[in-house]
């Protein structure tokens, strides 16, 4: 089975740009979530969607940070402006969350370089 | 806690021996946690799991102990491999809230 897709793999762009990261999560989950990991502050969760719909977005850092999530199969991650402090790399996970909590499944980031 | 310096903590094993890597959580009343292996230029990977019922799970050569009392969450893998070279993070979560992934811990696998 597919896991968690994840584009661009790596992102170099100069600061002031827009960046778009993307996402597509495994058929069938109905949880999505979009972390940031660097190594002063680890994992941090930005936002989550269940259903679609944005459920906690108290982790976006700032108004220059957007996520949507259109439908069931495609989220995208946007900056605009982007800075240099927002050099990461971007996760996508997810996960099936019905009565029990499952674990979430991760893609392969997007690591991004702001210049 | 969940701040993360510069510096993983590292865990040095040598091969064949068994590992422990421990991780102190935060929320009394999380009731689910998991294990994740993140190995270089990769997301993090789901190793094992085990919900707050319970006290222990095995899986293939892992195991995951959980002593409520004191908030704390042990991953052991027995005879260590050298793909077992990764940072492990716990994660616990609160009743469906959002996952709290912990730093992490470097395990380094020497020949």
């Amino acid at each position: 089975d597919a896991g968690v897709i994840q584009s661009p793999r790596h992102e170099v762009t100069e600061m002031g740009q827009e960046v778009t990261l993307r996402c597509k999560p495994i058929s069938g989950h109905n949880s999505l979530f979009w972390y940031r990991q660097t190594m002063m502050r680890g994992l941090e969760l930005l936002i989550y969607f269940n259903n679609n719909v944005p459920i906690d977005d108290s982790g976006m850092p700032e108004d220059r940070f957007s996520a949507k999530m259109p439908n069931a199969s495609f989220s995208t991650l946007k900056i605009q402006p982007s800075e240099p402090r927002d050099s990461a790399v971007y996760f996508c996970a997810s996960s099936q969350q019905g009565n029990s909590n499952q674990p979430q499944h991760f893609g392969d980031g997007t690591r991004l370089s702001i210049l | 806690g969940e701040s993360v310096g510069l510096h993983l903590p590292t865990l040095s094993v040598q091969e064949g021996d068994n590992s422990i890597i421990n991780c102190a959580y935060s929320n009394s009343a999380s009731d689910y946690f998991i294990w994740y292996k993140q190995e270089s230029g990769k997301g993090p990977q789901f190793i094992i799991d085990i919900r707050s019922n319970m006290d222990k799970r095995q899986g293939q050569r892992v195991t995951v102990l959980l002593n409520k009392t004191v908030k704390h969450l042990s991953l052991q893998i027995a005879a260590t491999q050298p793909g077992d070279s990764a940072v492990y993070f716990c994660a616990e979560n609160n009743y469906g809230q959002n996952f709290v992934f912990g730093p992490g811990t470097r395990l380094s696998v020497l020949p």
